[in-house]
């Protein structure tokens, strides 16, 4: 059974670049939240994907935005780079499905991302 | 706004017991969690208390107290790989989970 899955591992852009990061759910999993965690930080909360739409969003601007594809798969982009998101991009998935409920989170191993 | 305190540092030694304290303030609470990471790694999922009272894991037991919006983190017989950096967390009704700024516990022999 395979985890949480996300690529790439390690990424460097400059200033003003764009960036995709991706990631697979769980097996069974049919949601998908994004966080950012900053060096000596918690992670914190970027946006959740559902039935392919955005359900929940956290302070981060317009310039962070996201995509679910129809097999459960996350994409998140983040245009105009700058120096403050060099951080750790963590995916977690769930299964929430249309009942809400704060079901267990499954982290993957995340994508540092570097801007120089 | 939504907020939680944790200690930021906690060291003990092998075979002992700690406590990891976590506050929240926060609306539309459904719960709270505990997350390790070890260095460059992904959070791993600890535990979950969505009533009041303990929750036994193992090695691992988490409390909460709705009323006095509090809950504990505690880990018993310690061992080196123990050492990690560990985070409480509060779930809302739509799974969106708030992470304190974590505790790092040193594990020596």
């Amino acid at each position: 059974d395979a985890g949480v899955t996300q690529s790439p591992t390690h990424l460097i852009k400059t200033r003003g670049q764009q960036v995709t990061l991706r990631c697979s759910p769980k097996s069974g999993h049919d949601t998908v939240s994004w966080y950012q965690q900053a060096l000596g930080q918690g992670p914190q909360f970027i946006f959740q994907y559902y039935e392919e739409e955005e359900r929940q969003r956290g302070n981060f601007p317009d310039r962070f935005s996201g995509h679910q594809f129809p097999n459960y798969s996350s994409e998140l982009n983040v245009n105009a780079l700058l120096l403050g998101d060099s951080a750790l991009y963590l995916c977690a998935s769930s299964l929430l499905g249309h009942e809400a409920s704060t079901d267990t989170q499954y982290f993957g191993p995340g994508t540092r991302l570097t801007v120089l | 706004g939504q907020s939680l305190e944790q200690p930021s540092e906690v060291t003990a030694v092998e075979g002992a017991i700690v406590q990891i304290n976590c506050t929240y303030q926060t609306s539309g609470f459904y719960g709270l969690s505990w997350y390790q990471q070890h260095d460059g790694g992904a959070p791993t999922f600890l535990s979950y208390n969505a009533l009041d009272g303990l929750e036994e894991t193992g090695r691992f037991s988490s409390f909460l107290s709705r009323s006095d919006s509090y809950g504990y983190l505690l880990l018993q017989e310690l061992q080196m790989k123990d050492s990690a950096s560990y985070f409480c967390a509060v779930g809302n009704q739509g799974g969106k989970l708030i992470f304190g700024q974590g505790t790092e516990l040193s594990v020596k022999p």
